[in-house]
């Protein structure tokens, strides 16, 4: 079965640091790959998404990701975090069935 | 801001009972999809409803039901509430079915307790 891992489930930076969020996924193909990212009490806004092409995708707010076929990963990375990016992060997949598969999540603190 | 909304924001109810919640859709998007986010978890598919019809369906017994509208509103039906179903219920809608690389765009959700 498809399924989405997020190794760590929260991670502490420094503000100014840089930040990379992990994401593996298990699916025989390639999926198509996203990365949301959830305030407290808000949903889910999309950071970017990979369908095809370039393997580094760049997306809102600074964030870009790289698809690495070969370790069957998507990870997020910032190179300079601020206070605001403190969120929750979710990475996801869409193995061509019509619905998104999530991972557990990642909490990100940002300390000043 | 998606264009998406959901009412109410928060809702209890008490095991047994039945629930509807609402979602409106951005204006054109025929794809709406409800996923259900417990408590320090990733949202997890229902099932999703293309022009009216059901389009695919996780995991989730009968009693999780919906409709869609065609002025772009839907709605997630639960029965016979169980305290497990306590959970954050989010709708994200689409322009077209996702295997054409549309995006998803997500409401605030509706967060529901169940006692």
């Amino acid at each position: 079965a498809q399924s989405v891992t997020q190794p760590d489930i929260h991670i502490t930076v420094s503000e100014g640091a840089s930040l990379e969020l992990r994401c593996n996924y298990s699916y025989g193909a390639t999926p198509y790959l996203f990365w949301y990212v959830q305030s407290p009490g808000q949903g889910l806004q999309l950071l970017l998404k990979y369908f095809s092409g370039d393997t580094l995708v760049q997306g809102i707010k600074g964030f870009e990701a790289e698809f690495k076929r070969s370790q069957s990963s998507f990870n997020l990375r910032k190179p300079s975090v601020h206070w605001s990016d403190a969120a929750e992060y979710f990475c996801a997949v869409d193995t061509n069935t019509d619905k998104l598969i999530f991972g557990t999540g990642t909490r990100l603190q940002v300390f000043p | 801001e998606t264009g998406v909304t959901q009412s109410p924001t928060h809702l209890i109810k008490t095991r047994g009972q039945q629930v509807t919640l609402r979602c409106s859709s951005q204006s054109g998007h025929n794809t709406v999809s409800w996923y259900q986010q417990a408590l320090g978890q990733g949202p997890q598919f229902i099932f999703q409803y293309y022009r009216e019809e059901e389009n695919g369906r996780g995991n989730f017994p009968p009693r999780f039901s919906g409709l869609q509208f065609p002025n772009y509103s839907s709605e997630l039906n639960v029965n016979a509430l169980e305290l497990d179903d306590s959970a954050l219920y989010l709708c994200a809608s689409s322009p077209a079915v996702l295997s054409t690389q549309e995006t998803q765009y997500f409401g605030p959700g509706t967060r529901l307790l169940v006692l």
